[in-house]
């Protein structure tokens, strides 16, 4: 059974550059990898999603290689507002091309 | 636009009980997704639809019914309840399939006792 893995947590300081990285064995090859972003008490939002090698909007970065069995969600310069679980969220073919999540990366920011 | 809007936002319910969760979109948008996520875990796709008329299981379907009768309406049905079924319900949409984005109302905080 595949699975999807995330970091339980990670900490960081103001400005550094975090990543945060998914891995995923058995997704779908026609399907995009996408991040989502959760504050408490709120619904996740998107921050970002690719099919393969790099893409950057304006709040962060992805990079998925070749295989696709893992992708990492960069973001530059983090501040105290990026405090939030960040999760992966993935087709996994092995649960009949299911939309997974993955169990989320909660990310504190330190000043 | 609304985006995505879900009631009631709080709500207790005695063993065994019933209740619909409400979700509605504006964004006609296809496809629809219900999520539950546990206390301190991650999201978990209860089912989805594709279209109206059209539904399926995710990955944690037992205890739970849907329907979609129209683009924007897909209310989630609990018909016995029971403790396990305390969690935060989400509500998402998204355009198109395979992981397109997805956007998602604020939730319902539903406790079973």
């Amino acid at each position: 059974l595949a699975k999807t893995t995330q970091p339980i947590s990670m900490d960081s300081y103001e400005g550094q550059e975090v990543n945060i990285t998914c891995s995923h064995n058995n997704i779908a090859t026609n399907d995009y990898i996408t991040w989502y972003q959760q504050f408490p008490s709120q619904g996740p939002r998107f921050i970002i999603q690719g099919y393969k090698t790099k893409v950057t909007n304006e709040v962060a970065s992805l990079f998925i290689p070749a295989d696709r069995k893992s992708s990492t969600l960069s973001l530059p310069r983090v501040s105290l507002s990026d405090t939030a679980v960040y999760y992966c969220l993935v087709v996994d073919l092995s649960q009949g091309g299911k939309l997974i999540f993955g169990q989320g990366t909660e990310l504190s920011v330190k000043p | 636009n609304a985006g995505v809007t879900q009631t009631p936002k709080f709500r207790i319910l005695k063993i065994g009980q019933s209740m619909t969760l409400q979700c509605t979109q504006d964004m006609n948008h296809n496809y629809m997704y219900w999520y539950r996520q546990d206390p301190g875990m991650g999201l978990k796709l209860i089912y989805y639809s594709v279209g109206a008329g059209i539904t399926d299981k995710g990955e944690v379907p037992n205890g739970y019914n849907v329907s979609r009768s129209t683009t924007e309406d897909f209310p989630l049905r609990l018909e016995l309840a029971a403790p396990s079924q305390t969690s935060v319900y989400f509500c998402a949409s998204s355009y198109g399939a395979g992981g397109d984005t997805q956007y998602f109302g604020p939730g319902t905080r539903l406790t079973v006792l």
